[in-house]
């Protein structure tokens, strides 16, 4: 199935420095998610995005609905420790979910 | 409520084992997926049901046989499998065509 271009594959941060990572796709979604995974545990939901141009906060984490609706952003303020893990986007077409390659974040204490 | 169930947490089977994955939610989502993911990369997705009937089977082999009881549970039933389907099995679900998809724990599976 398609798979989303994600970038970057991996950071490597300080802990306190703020996080942008973003996903671009071929096709239009009309729905957009962003998932944080731990080794071993399921995805993890932290945001979705239902409108083209919108702009989603949950805690320090913001995500963007590009206009295009070919792509979205993550933003992670003031990184922490526990934010260390695999990040990935996802597009919504009708009952299927096309995943991003994944962004790897390591936070440095 | 916004959990998926998995079990077992962790399987270990031979290659001529049967065994099954079991897969269940609460949140009257109609759409119920499974996936296998290796080591650092994205879920590729298995099969997807639709009103407990099977829409999407991405071409898996038939030694993985998908099962929907009814609108809560999912089951994926294993047999002869190889060493190269070792991997963490994810069940999700979701609305019919909009809204978010959760997913379960996941099961990590080893074949010997």
């Amino acid at each position: 199935g398609q798979q989303l271009n994600q970038s970057p594959q991996s950071m490597f941060i300080q802990e306190g420095e703020d996080v942008s990572m973003n996903c671009t796709s071929s096709s239009i979604f009309n729905t957009w998610l962003w998932y944080k995974q731990d080794p071993g545990e399921g995805p993890v939901l932290l945001i979705a995005l239902y409108k083209a141009g919108e702009l989603t906060s949950n805690g320090r984490l913001t995500a963007q609905f590009g206009i295009t609706r070919k792509d979205s952003f993550l933003n992670i303020s003031a990184s922490i420790p526990s934010d260390v893990g695999i990040y990935f986007c996802a597009g919504r077409s009708g009952n299927q979910f096309y995943f991003g390659t994944g962004t790897s974040l390591t936070v440095i204490p | 409520d916004t959990e998926v169930t998995q079990t077992p947490k962790h399987l270990v089977m031979g290659m001529t084992n049967k065994k099954s994955l079991k897969c269940e939610q609460h949140m009257g989502h109609r759409a119920m997926y499974w996936y296998k993911q290796k080591a650092k990369k994205p879920p590729e997705l298995m099969f997807v049901y639709s009103y407990e009937k099977l829409s999407i089977n991405e071409s898996v082999p038939s030694r993985f046989s998908p099962e929907c009881p009814n609108s809560s549970l999912l089951n994926l039933h294993l047999h002869a499998l190889q060493p190269e389907d070792s991997a963490l099995y994810l069940c999700a679900s979701s609305q019919e065509f909009r809204g978010e998809q959760f997913f379960g724990p996941g099961t990590r599976l080893t074949v010997l």
